[in-house]
């Protein structure tokens, strides 16, 4: 079965500076990979979706990588904001209408 | 406003009773899905529905059941059978390969 793992549960990083996050995965090709943001006691909210023959997606201070060679996406938040804070989701698309999701890393960014 | 609404967003189950999570869309999205969080793990998906009238089992299906008689619903039993139901359930509804729009979600315990 497919395993995705985003890196370190948590990461607190200085305001301004730029956040990385991690999601690899394992034993399957996906045809695209979604990533969410996820507030305390709030459902996920959709952020970027960015296909297996796109390099790289972006939106306002938000970045996507994805790399299928190495089963990877990286996620960079630039010029992090408190407001920034948050737990972020990437998610897997696994065909059928089916997304499977990591476990997610926290970010807090600090004043 | 367009959305997905829960309900209701605490809820309390005694032993041995079964309980109803409602989940409401006014998106006209063809699919419907039910996931459930625990802390430190990824959404983990309990059913999800294609089309009215049908519907599909994810990975953690016993103990839960569903119904999609109307395209705007699509609610939760969580049945006697489930002996761990304590977590927190996510809606959420899409169109065909598009991201998923989720609810704020059921904080269900046990008495």
């Amino acid at each position: 079965s497919q395993k995705i793992e985003q890196n370190s549960e948590a990461l607190n990083i200085q305001e301004g500076k730029t956040a990385t996050l991690t999601c690899n995965y394992t034993n399957y090709s996906p045809a695209y990979l979604q990533w969410y943001r996820q507030d305390p006691g709030r459902g996920p909210v959709f952020l970027l979706l960015i296909r297996e023959n796109e390099k790289e997606k972006r939106k306002e201070r938000l970045k996507v990588t994805f790399d299928t060679t190495l089963k990877q996406s990286l996620f960079h938040i630039t010029a992090s904001q408190p407001a920034d804070s948050a737990t972020y989701l990437c998610a897997l698309d696994m065909n059928d209408y089916k997304l499977s999701f990591g476990a997610g890393t926290t970010v807090t960014v600090r004043a | 406003d367009g959305g997905i609404t829960q309900s209701p967003k605490y809820l309390f189950r005694k032993e041995g009773q079964n309980v109803t999570l409602s989940c409401e869309q006014n998106l006209n999205h063809d699919a419907m899905y039910w996931y459930r969080q625990d802390p430190g793990q990824g959404l983990r998906l309990i059913y999800y529905s294609q089309i009215v009238n049908d519907f599909q089992k994810g990975d953690i299906a016993e103990g839960y059941s569903v119904s999609r008689e109307k395209k705007e619903s699509f609610p939760l039993t969580v049945t006697s059978a489930q002996k761990n139901p304590t977590a927190f359930y996510l809606c959420a509804s899409s169109p065909r390969d598009q991201p998923q729009h989720f609810g704020d979600g059921t904080r269900l315990s046990i008495l």
